[in-house]
């Protein structure tokens, strides 16, 4: 059972170039969610969704763009990076509704603009 | 004002203590979570709770609805459990157990042996 995967561990992108970071659980989790980790500023959201073909914004939402076209994979896409955006990068997925459901994290993604 | 407030920011005991970690937030949620990250950088998530208390081994996760207030307790504190703790909310304004979440920003502890 991988759980939630996160690829790629790291990256080093050049302002303006595009990435996609991808995530994906083999869970079956309806859930799943984008959070960027900032010295100081704790963890924030940047965009959700809780089934295939739906997607929501998080706290911070601009400058990325998701989809979710099946219940597995729901990637991250970076269109035109800036410095801004260099932090670190986490998935987490869950079930959708339901108690006692915890979050299951992928292992981060450490990404630099420069 | 973060919505969601932890305190200590930082935390160093001595194994074998005792240790309360607060968290406190001025929105409406639905649930509160207490999230573990190790110093590798992985997240694991503790617990999840609305209402009451909940325990597992040496790890204690107390809620108030009406004080809007949540602690985090740790019995016989050991090394291992050197980490940051995160606590987090569900925004009420959404379905669900999960949806916008907001975050604290985290508390650093170091259990010294």
């Amino acid at each position: 059972n991988a759980g939630v995967t996160q690829t790629p561990k790291f990256q080093v992108l050049k302002t303006g170039q595009s990435m996609t970071l991808q995530c994906a659980q083999d869970m079956n989790h309806e859930y799943m969610s984008w959070y960027r980790q900032d010295p100081g500023m704790g963890l924030r959201l940047i965009h959700y969704s809780v089934g295939a073909g739906i997607t929501d914004q998080g706290e911070v939402p601009n400058g990325y763009n998701v989809s979710r076209s099946t219940t597995e994979d729901f990637p991250l896409r970076l269109l035109s990076a800036a410095p801004s955006q260099t932090s670190v990068y986490f998935c987490a997925s869950s079930y959708w509704d339901r108690a006692n459901s915890p979050l299951h994290f992928g292992n981060g993604t450490r990404l630099t603009v420069t | 004002k973060n919505e969601v407030e932890q305190s200590p920011q930082n935390l160093t005991a001595q194994e074998g203590e005792f240790i309360t970690i607060n968290c406190s937030y001025s929105v409406g949620i639905s649930a509160l979570h207490w999230l573990q990250q190790h110093p590798g950088g992985g997240i694991v998530s503790l617990f999840m709770l609305s209402s009451g208390k909940k325990k597992h081994g040496r790890l204690i996760a107390t809620i108030n609805i009406q004080e809007k207030h949540s602690s985090l307790h740790i019995t016989a504190s050991h090394p291992r459990d050197s980490a940051v703790y995160i606590c987090a909310g569900t925004l009420m304004n959404y379905g669900g157990s999960q949806g916008n979440l907001i975050f604290g920003k985290g508390t650093k502890l170091s259990v010294k042996p």
